[in-house]
């Protein structure tokens, strides 16, 4: 099974959105609602932001939302801020007890 | 509040062993799965194991699967990870996550521990 395709990086500026795109297979993103995503900062520990595709954990600012179309996940980050700066990874549910990451997203804030 | 710990990594030479653990707290630790995920020097994240929340349950990536071990001990609240005939491309931060709300995903992790696989 190969890795979920994301975009290298995305920028924006302060208050814009960006989306970022997550793509994988029927098997994967397309056969189950278990599209999660994670932030992680440099020399950090990745953190949690959406899981089951749209669901935002307590703490999670409302500003990042989470969808799916198809074989397609997507994050969004409205109103971008500074701090959103990071590396973002999607991962899916893959069957079988598998798990598929993306290789990440870097978001710079211009 | 929710707290895991890893600990175990260490620089080793190709083909040897070494045991990872995490140590969790702040929740019912047998109520949850634990995950463990690496993320080799400048690379992505790749999911490597989950053990469900009474051991019994084990999956692993391919990549690992026949050399690594993970198990639990509800006792003392700690996940292991037997890591065996490693390789070079074995070398990553490996994190261990609790298995979050629904299942599926991780919803905490700790700062990892390194493991360096080089002779």
């Amino acid at each position: 099974q190969s890795a979920l395709t994301q975009p290298r990086s995305v920028s924006g500026s302060p208050g814009q959105s960006v989306t970022i795109s997550c793509t994988g297979t029927s098997s994967d993103i397309g056969g189950y609602n278990y599209v999660s995503w994670y932030q992680q900062h440099p020399g950090k520990a990745p953190t949690l932001i959406i899981s089951h595709v749209t669901q935002r954990p307590s703490g999670v600012p409302d500003r990042f939302s989470g969808s799916k179309s198809g074989n397609t996940a997507s994050l969004t980050i409205s109103g971008l801020q500074a701090e959103d700066e990071a590396d973002y990874y999607c991962c899916s549910y893959a069957g079988r007890a598998n798990y598929l990451f993306g290789a990440g997203t870097e978001v710079t804030v211009l | 509040q929710v707290q895991v710990v890893e600990s175990g990594g260490g620089v080793v030479q190709p083909g040897r062993s070494l045991r990872l653990s995490c140590a969790a707290s702040g929740y019912t630790f047998s109520s949850r799965a634990i995950h463990w995920v690496r993320q080799a020097p400048g690379k992505g994240l790749e999911w490597v194991a989950v053990v469900s929340p009474d051991g019994t349950d084990k999956y692993y990536a391919d990549s690992v699967k026949g050399r690594f071990t993970i198990s639990r001990d509800n006792s003392k609240n700690t996940v292991s990870l037997q890591l065996n005939s490693l390789r070079a491309e074995d070398t990553a931060v490996y994190y261990c996550g609790r298995d979050g709300e629904g299942g599926y995903h991780f919803d905490y992790c700790g700062q990892g521990t390194l493991v360096t696989v080089s002779s």
